[in-house]
């Protein structure tokens, strides 16, 4: 079992709108829970961390953490084409390895 | 700071060819990491170091090395390419002391054997 799931999309949406992405991990000791965001032919950045359960805001974005049911997820609300990118979830492990989603593509059109 | 830099950018080899991606970063991370990205299957640690002398395997070892003599620096060695190392490779570094342990990631190297 992979240690983190997540549908690759691709995910196409108009400008403004609200784009919602989901992962879900099985190790239940993981405590710290990230997105990164990766432009074309670029390399990854982290766009946000949570700790434990609960949300984080930052802007135009909202991270959740629900370890009841290991699932993670991103909104993105009032999105700009800008926001066009292949995003990407990860948990941190104790040895301080992170485990990565199969990132998930998103367009947003103009 | 350039952050974490990676050379070449592109490469292509023939199969049985060797060759050794550099990696330099210049915040003095203690960690620094190799991954593989292959369309649609996220990111796989290959190798990492924990600090200069030590290094240990990740996911996807089989087919590479790595050596760490110096804080900055974190070279990936390919001996014996193969059709299925082409991939693109990406090196990263992060602080002990940043939690949690944010990774700063490299431009990548676009490796291509056939």
């Amino acid at each position: 079992q992979k240690e983190v799931e997540q549908d690759p999309g691709p995910l196409s949406v108009p400008e403004g709108a609200i784009v919602s992405l989901n992962c879900t991990y099985s190790n239940s000791a993981f405590q710290y829970f990230m997105w990164y965001r990766q432009y074309s032919r670029k390399g990854p950045e982290l766009l946000m961390y949570t700790y434990s359960s609960g949300n984080k805001e930052d802007g135009r974005f909202t991270a959740q953490v629900d370890k009841s049911s290991k699932y993670i997820s991103l909104f993105i609300r009032d999105s700009q084409p800008s926001d066009s990118a292949t995003y990407l979830c990860a948990t941190l492990s104790n040895d301080y390895k992170l485990s990565f989603g199969a990132g998930t593509t998103v367009t947003v059109r103009a | 700071n350039a952050g974490v830099t990676q050379t070449p950018k592109f490469r292509i080899l023939k199969i049985g060819q060797s060759m050794t991606l550099q990696c330099t970063q210049d915040m003095n991370h203690n960690y620094m990491y190799w991954y593989r990205q292959d369309p649609g299957m996220g990111l796989k640690l290959i190798y990492y170091s924990v600090g200069a002398g030590i290094t240990d395997k990740g996911e996807v070892p089989n087919g590479y090395n790595v050596s760490r003599s110096t804080t900055e620096d974190f070279p990936l060695r390919l001996e014996l390419a193969a059709p299925s190392q082409t991939s693109v490779y990406f090196c990263a570094s992060s602080s002990r002391g940043r939690v949690p342990y944010e990774q700063y990631f490299g431009p990548g190297t676009r490796l291509t054997v056939t």
